[in-house]
């Protein structure tokens, strides 16, 4: 079972802040990140897929960055908007069982009007 | 679009009960795949099938059975219910063969309680 964390577990901004959250990971047998978002009653959407160490996404105002060799992808959100509260979820890809994907926790984003 | 369904929504069990949740997906994916969400903990993966004819154990698999009945159709099977299988359940699917690099698609997920 590996360990993959995501800090902070929750969020509150207003709008109009741009923000941005973590999610840490065993530096060893990456394969792949995937970021979702969660949002309240709904299913899970992905929003990246990422697999090569440096790689930099984007979509709207949403942004993510890996770093494979220490462990860590960072989301952004630029210009935070109240339809951006959702819970934001990474999952780490295992080079040895590419089926296996560990989840973290997740951080809960609160957007205030 | 469908995408992908479970079935059922909403499940009330007694302990000791057995049950099957049911899975279709649309998209002609290869990968499937068995999730259960606790408070507090990430989505924990059951079982997957990378193709298929192929099943293969996840994280937390004690308890639970699968079976692949054909490319749309996933199924997870509770024998025998116990309280600590209280969860929401969600099935998945990806395109490809459990590459990794493909996004999984969510169901909406089916809550199941166990008294």
């Amino acid at each position: 079972i590996l360990n993959v964390e995501q800090s902070p577990q929750s969020l509150h901004v207003q709008e109009g802040d741009s923000t941005n959250f973590t999610c840490s990971f065993p530096s060893s047998n990456f394969y792949a990140l995937h970021w979702y978002r969660w949002e309240t009653a709904k299913s899970p959407e992905a929003l990246f897929v990422m697999t090569l160490n440096g790689d930099e996404k984007k979509k709207g105002r949403i942004s993510a960055t890996l770093n494979t060799k220490e462990g860590y992808s960072y989301l952004y959100i630029k210009g935070s908007q109240p339809e951006d509260s959702a819970t934001y979820l990474c999952a780490f890809g295992d080079f040895y069982n590419f089926n296996k994907f560990y989840f973290g926790s997740g951080t809960k984003l609160n957007v205030k009007p | 679009n469908a995408g992908v369904t479970q079935t059922p929504k909403f499940q009330v069990l007694k302990t000791g009960q057995s049950m099957t949740l049911q899975c279709a997906q649309d998209m002609n994916h290869n990968s499937m795949y068995w999730y259960r969400q606790d408070p507090g903990m990430g989505l924990r993966l059951i079982y997957y099938s990378a193709s298929e004819g192929t099943t293969d154990k996840g994280e937390v698999p004690n308890g639970y059975n699968v079976s692949r009945l054909n490319k749309r159709e996933f199924s997870l099977r509770l024998e025998s219910a116990a309280p600590s299988q209280t969860s929401v359940y969600f099935c998945a699917s990806s395109a490809g063969q459990g590459e990794g690099n493909q996004p999984q698609h969510f169901g909406d997920g089916t809550r199941l309680s166990i008294l």
